[in-house]
């Protein structure tokens, strides 16, 4: 299965600050047929179910604030959330597609400071 | 909209099979192209996926719960169903439905992220 490590577990950000979130996996997700990365992100409020973000990487899902973007390559992605906001405060999960079982990250907690 | 919903026991005891049904709302269950799925949550704990059953029955299973795993579709009942065998504490889980979003699709099969999900179904595993 591949591995994917999120870093921070948790962090705590100001309003209006800058949050960012790194996801690392434990091989390629950059997929050769069609030069995209395999990777997507998911915010989870509590009691909720996840919501989808941003997939192929950098890619924002309809209706999702453009305050939430997505970049990285290869192993290395990363999250962030600029301008942040109250309604932020959640858990954030990185996911890969690229190869079967898809998996997800360990989850990155975010908090107001 | 398409609205999923989770239903089943809430308490299973160990040894037992766990049996949730998904029932989707608002949408075809019979389209082409989607994979069905079931992801579950431990209290407190990160994402984990379960299996993936498209409308013709095909169905694709995490390694770790294969042997213990079965998932069905009924397109008639408008619902797509899970079996889970032999259970044990660490089964205890919030489980959700969901439907994907298919991004990519190649010789070696489909690839895709999850953009409807269900309220989620706590399942405790306990004498």
């Amino acid at each position: 299965d591949v591995v994917m490590t999120q870093s921070p577990d948790s962090l705590a950000v100001s309003v209006g600050e800058t949050a960012t979130i790194s996801c690392k996996s434990n091989q390629s997700l950059l997929h050769s047929s069609n030069n995209e990365n395999f990777l997507g992100w998911y915010q989870q409020k509590g009691g909720q179910p996840p919501n989808l973000l941003i997939y192929w990487a950098s890619t924002r899902q309809s209706g999702v604030p453009d305050r939430f973007s997505g970049s990285g390559s290869g192993t290395d992605f990363t999250l962030t959330i600029s301008s942040l906001q109250a309604e932020d405060v959640a858990v954030y999960y990185c996911q890969q597609y690229y190869t079967s079982p898809p998996t997800f990250g360990q989850g990155t907690k975010l908090e107001i400071k | 909209q398409l609205q999923l919903q989770e239903s089943g026991p809430g308490l299973v005891k160990p040894s037992e099979t766990l049996s949730l049904t998904c029932t989707v709302s608002g949408g075809s269950i019979s389209s082409s192209g989607h994979f069905w799925s079931w992801i579950r949550q431990p209290p407190g704990k990160g994402l984990e996926w379960i299996g993936s059953v498209d409308n013709s029955g095909s169905t694709s299973y995490s390694p770790s719960l294969k042997s213990r795993l079965t998932m069905s579709v009924d397109t008639s009942r408008k619902h797509f169903s899970l079996k889970l065998t032999s259970v044990t504490a660490a089964d205890t889980a919030v489980y959700y439905c969901a439907r994907p979003k298919t991004l990519y699709y190649d010789r070696s099969g489909f690839y895709y992220v999850w953009v409807n999900w269900g309220h989620g179904h706590l399942v405790t595993v306990s004498s």
